[in-house]
């Protein structure tokens, strides 16, 4: 079982409309959630921290579920412009050895946003 | 804030050569860096972190002789590709974090290697 995995997609949505996307991990240690917008060929740009008690930014609401091991992203009256990839990422901290610290990604789902 | 460059942002080498590509915190100190790799339609994958003045720690399966990761400063990363192979050729990302920040990590543009 990968690590991280999300659906790639791409989910082609109408401009104004609400898109949710799931994420799921597997280790249950993981203690930070992130998602990530990549655009193409760019570096990924940091969305939203996800918190336990869940978390929205304007349009963009996430939430956690430990017991379930997922994370999930929504988006509210879609524009054009969030026309992108989107990478679920999962930090494990305080274990010794090699990536303890970094970011594991899921590949990303890709959204497309029609007018 | 947060802003991380890289330099340069792409680079073309022949086979053999090594390339050396910098990571920069531009306007906070960054206590550990990391190194990634994304090849096509594929997910960035972690190479290794460092910490300022300590050895890298390597992902298994990166050849830490191959990826040589220098962390000599708080602003300061580089990420050295020695005898690069055509099978070398792809975008290559580093973050920064603050402990002032949390976990949150911050990404440069990336630099995108093409080895012929």
């Amino acid at each position: 079982r990968k690590e991280v995995e999300q659906d790639p997609g791409p989910f082609n949505v109408p401009e104004g409309a609400t898109v949710a996307f799931n994420c799921t991990y597997s280790n249950s240690a993981s203690q930070s959630f992130f998602w990530y917008r990549q655009d193409c060929r760019k570096e990924p740009k940091l969305l939203m921290s996800v918190y336990s008690s869940g978390n929205e930014d304007g349009r963009f609401t996430a939430q956690l579920n430990r017991a379930s091991q997922y994370i999930s992203l929504l988006i509210r009256d879609s524009k054009l412009s969030d026309s992108a990839t989107y990478l679920c990422a999962v930090n494990t901290h305080g274990f010794s050895g090699g990536g303890a610290d970094g970011l594991t990604f899921g590949k990303g789902t890709h959204l497309i946003i029609q007018p | 804030g947060a802003v991380v460059s890289q330099h340069p942002s792409w680079v073309i080498c022949k086979s053999g050569t090594s390339v050396k590509i910098e990571c920069r915190s531009l306007d906070f100190q960054a206590t550990t860096m990391f190194w990634y790799r994304q090849f096509p339609k594929q997910s960035l994958m972690l190479m290794a972190t460092s910490n300022e003045g300590s050895k890298a720690t390597y992902e298994q399966g990166v050849e830490k002789d191959k990826f040589l990761i220098n962390h000599a400063s708080l602003t300061l990363s580089t990420l050295t590709v020695t005898s690069a192979h055509p099978e070398d050729s792809s975008f290559y990302i580093c973050s920064a974090r603050s402990g002032d920040r949390g976990y949150e990590q911050y990404f440069g543009p990336g630099t995108r290697l093409t080895v012929t």
